[in-house]
């Protein structure tokens, strides 16, 4: 059972553009909402993270926009650089359940320059 | 500080084989968890190992299982492999907090299954 969709499963962006990659969820039961990135032959590293009582959180160039209301949550990468070029992952995660962190199918990310 | 290493880097088997897996937590952490990640499917959770114990596992069949030693590494078996098992299987570790929300990934190990 899916419950985190993801999409788009793969996406293009020119150098300078912005990335948006959206997810979507069904448990409202969920809390914290990670974004993990992947390069080739590497594992999945945490990028940024939010938690359902704020609608924004920024770190450089990664913004997470939160609707809990639509049960949805999105990734936006400005500027975006040839070397932000990887694999992208939504996840979610209740506190205190069993610590099963749920992750969307990915997006593949190419920035050409 | 070292990251969380796993080996083999790679595993080739036949079918009904099995293979063992491995996987060294970063110093400190308690908690072991054990991916899949197969071409299209994200990451599947699979088990869940803290302070030796298992504490949670995902939908897999029985022929997937593992263990944590005393110094908290651990182990993945998978029995009687199937064709569909090959993947790249994914170990992460955190600390034992209550909230263990930042899990820190290894480079993985591919199974291939012929």
């Amino acid at each position: 059972q899916q419950q985190v969709k993801q999409s788009p499963q793969s996406l293009i962006v020119q150098k300078g553009g912005i990335s948006i990659i959206n997810c979507a969820y069904e448990n409202t039961a969920f809390d914290y909402f990670p974004w993990y990135q992947q390069f080739p032959g590497k594992g999945p590293a945490l990028l940024i993270a939010i938690r359902p009582d704020v609608s924004e959180k920024k770190e450089g160039r990664f913004t997470i926009s939160f609707n809990k209301s639509a049960k949805q949550f999105s990734l936006h990468i400005m500027d975006s650089q040839p070397g932000d070029s990887a694999t992208y992952f939504c996840a979610a995660l209740v506190f205190g359940g069993y610590n099963k962190l749920i992750f969307g199918a990915g997006t593949r990310l190419a920035v050409h320059p | 500080e070292a990251g969380v290493t796993q080996s083999p880097t790679h595993l080739i088997k036949t079918r009904g084989q099995q293979a063992t897996l491995r996987c060294s937590p970063i110093s400190g952490h308690t908690s072991v968890y054990w991916y899949q990640q197969a071409l299209g499917l994200g990451l599947q959770f699979l088990l869940w190992y803290d302070e030796g114990e298992e504490r949670n596992r995902g939908n897999f069949p029985p022929r997937f299982s593992g263990r944590q030693f005393p110094n908290y590494s651990s182990e993945l078996n998978v029995n009687a492999l199937e064709l569909e098992d090959s993947a790249l299987y994914l170990c992460a570790s955190s600390r034992r907090t209550a909230t263990n929300e930042k899990l820190f990934f290894g480079s993985g190990t591919q199974l291939s299954v012929l």
